[in-house]
């Protein structure tokens, strides 16, 4: 079944350590987002791409980085800089232009 | 101004109700729609796309204007099923892509 992976679920990050979410769809999709949510509260743009070996920084990149060496695959880096990691963090795709997004089920990033 | 709004929730209605939320935008260059549908700590996930003539799938009905700049979703015969987070979405004309802003979600709880 086609469809778009993440993992871990849960993660846990100790203080200055960078961890990296994994984010792989084999939906033949261009574009590839993160976005974070807090609770309560709506979805808020990471890093976006939109062809292989290119990304663009969203409404709140900095603390992350991404690259996009795959057109499967958009890693997210939670930097040390990134000083409230704690959050819901959601992968997704699309074909491109106006289509629908698919996401993936979404990682919990938490502080030890 | 934030460029896509929801109504606040939450909106508490019993079962067999009929309840309708209203998102508005304020970008003019906005192309596509869509409704998402969240359940708690879990991926927002595609309730229906919405098409300028309006659309209905079963007891969901989706309405766009343009010229007012708002889009609605009116869910008739609530189920307890229903409850959830119910996610604006508008696709933006954006630097030969698109560009997705969501709303912040209203929350959604149908009782006995």
């Amino acid at each position: 079944d086609g469809g778009i992976t993440q993992s871990p679920k849960y993660l846990f990050r100790k203080e200055g350590q960078n961890v990296t979410l994994s984010c792989e769809q084999n939906l033949n999709h261009d574009a590839m987002y993160w976005y974070r949510q807090d609770p309560g509260q709506g979805l808020r743009l990471i890093y976006y791409s939109q062809i292989v070996n290119d990304f663009q920084k969203g409404d709140i990149a900095e603390g992350y980085s991404v690259s996009r060496e795959k057109k499967e695959s958009f890693p997210l880096t939670v930097t040390s800089a990134q000083k409230n990691p704690t959050a819901f963090y959601l992968c997704a795709s699309r074909r491109g232009g106006n289509e629908k997004l698919f996401f993936g089920s979404g990682t919990q990033l938490s502080v030890l | 101004r934030k460029e896509v709004e929801q109504d606040p929730g939450p909106f508490n209605v019993p079962e067999g109700a009929t309840v309708a939320f209203n998102c508005t935008y304020s970008n003019s260059a906005s192309q596509s729609f869509f409704w998402y549908r969240q359940d708690c700590r879990k991926e927002p996930k595609l309730l229906m796309s919405v098409y300028s003539s309006g659309n209905e799938d079963g007891r969901f009905t989706a309405q766009l204007n343009r010229a007012s700049q708002y889009i609605s979703l009116l869910i008739r015969d609530s189920k307890l099923s229903d409850s959830a987070t119910y996610l604006c979405v508008v696709n933006i004309r954006y630097n030969q892509g698109g560009k997705l802003i969501f709303g912040q979600g209203t929350e959604l709880s149908v009782k006995p």
